[in-house]
C-alpha cells in the first residue's frame, strides 16, 4: 500500500524559528497536500501541488510556504514559526483514476511552537 | 465559502446497534463524497466513497447520498467498540481537480 512518511512525528520549536516539515510518498502520485487540523476546527488546508514545481495555496497559506522540488517529496515551511501555528500538521498524497479516489495521509507531525 | 457541516458528537450507541451519521453540504455542484475515520491519535483513513445518487454497501458499511437534498450519510450496522472514532465527511467541489473539503467530524463512541 502507498506509504506516506513524514520526517518527525513531535517537535518544539520557539517562536520566531523557520521550521521545516518533510513529506515523502512512494506511489508516483502527483497530487500533494498540507493540511493541519485543530480541535473544534477540522481538516483545514494550507497548500497543494498537483505536480513538480507547481502550488497552490489552499485556504490558512498565511504564514506558510510549501517546496515540491522533486515528485515524491512535498515541503511546508514555517517562516517564522508563531505560537497560534502550534498543530497537528498532516501531510497527504492524493490516488486518482484507476483503483478510486483516495487520499493517503502520513502519520502527523505535532508541532508545539513556544 | 463551501461549507460541510456534521454533528461534532459525541454519539453514543450500544455495540449491535447501528450508528448514523449524517453530513451536509452546501455546493450543489459537487460530485464526489467521502467517510474517512479517525481513530484517536491516529491519522484519517478512508473508509467509503460514493459519487450517484442512491446506496452504497461495503461489509458493515452503507454510505448514503442525496444530492437534491444536499445530504451525505454513513450506516454503521453491527456497530463495535472498534468502530470508536472520529468520522470525517469530505466533499469534493470544482471538478475533477477539486479539493475535498471535510467537514468538523463526528465522534462516535460504541459501548459494549
Amino acid at each position: 500500500d502507498v506509504k506516506v512518511t513524514q520526517s518527525s512525528r513531535y517537535l518544539v520549536k520557539r517562536t520566531g524559528e523557520k521550521v521545516f516539515l518533510e513529506c515523502v510518498q512512494d506511489m508516483d502520485h502527483e497530487n500533494m497536500f498540507w493540511y493541519r487540523q485543530d480541535p473544534g476546527l477540522g481538516l483545514r488546508l494550507i497548500y497543494f501541488s498537483y505536480d513538480v514545481k507547481m502550488k497552490e495555496k489552499g485556504d490558512i497559506p498565511e504564514g506558510y510556504s510549501v517546496s515540491r522540488e522533486k515528485k515524491e517529496r512535498f515541503s511546508l515551511i514555517l517562516e517564522s514559526a508563531s505560537t497560534n501555528q502550534t498543530s497537528m500538521y498532516l501531510c497527504a498524497s492524493r490516488r486518482t483514476g484507476m483503483g478510486g479516489e483516495k487520499l493517503f495521509f502520513g502519520s502527523g507531525t505535532q508541532l508545539s511552537v513556544l | 465559502q463551501k461549507e460541510v457541516e456534521q454533528n461534532s458528537g459525541p454519539l453514543s450507541v450500544p455495540e449491535g446497534a447501528i450508528a448514523s451519521l449524517n453530513c451536509t453540504y452546501s455546493d450543489r455542484g459537487s460530485q464526489s463524497f467521502f467517510w474517512y475515520r479517525q481513530y484517536s491519535g491516529k491519522s484519517p483513513e478512508l473508509i467509503m466513497s460514493i459519487y450517484s445518487n442512491g446506496d452504497k454497501e461495503d461489509g458493515r458499511f452503507t454510505a448514503q447520498l442525496n444530492k437534491a437534498s444536499q445530504y451525505v450519510s454513513l450506516l454503521i450496522r453491527d456497530s463495535q467498540p472498534s468502530d470508536s472514532a472520529t468520522y470525517l465527511c469530505a466533499v469534493r467541489s470544482g471538478g475533477s481537480q477539486g479539493n475535498l473539503i471535510f467537514g468538523k467530524g463526528t465522534k462516535l463512541s460504541v459501548k459494549p
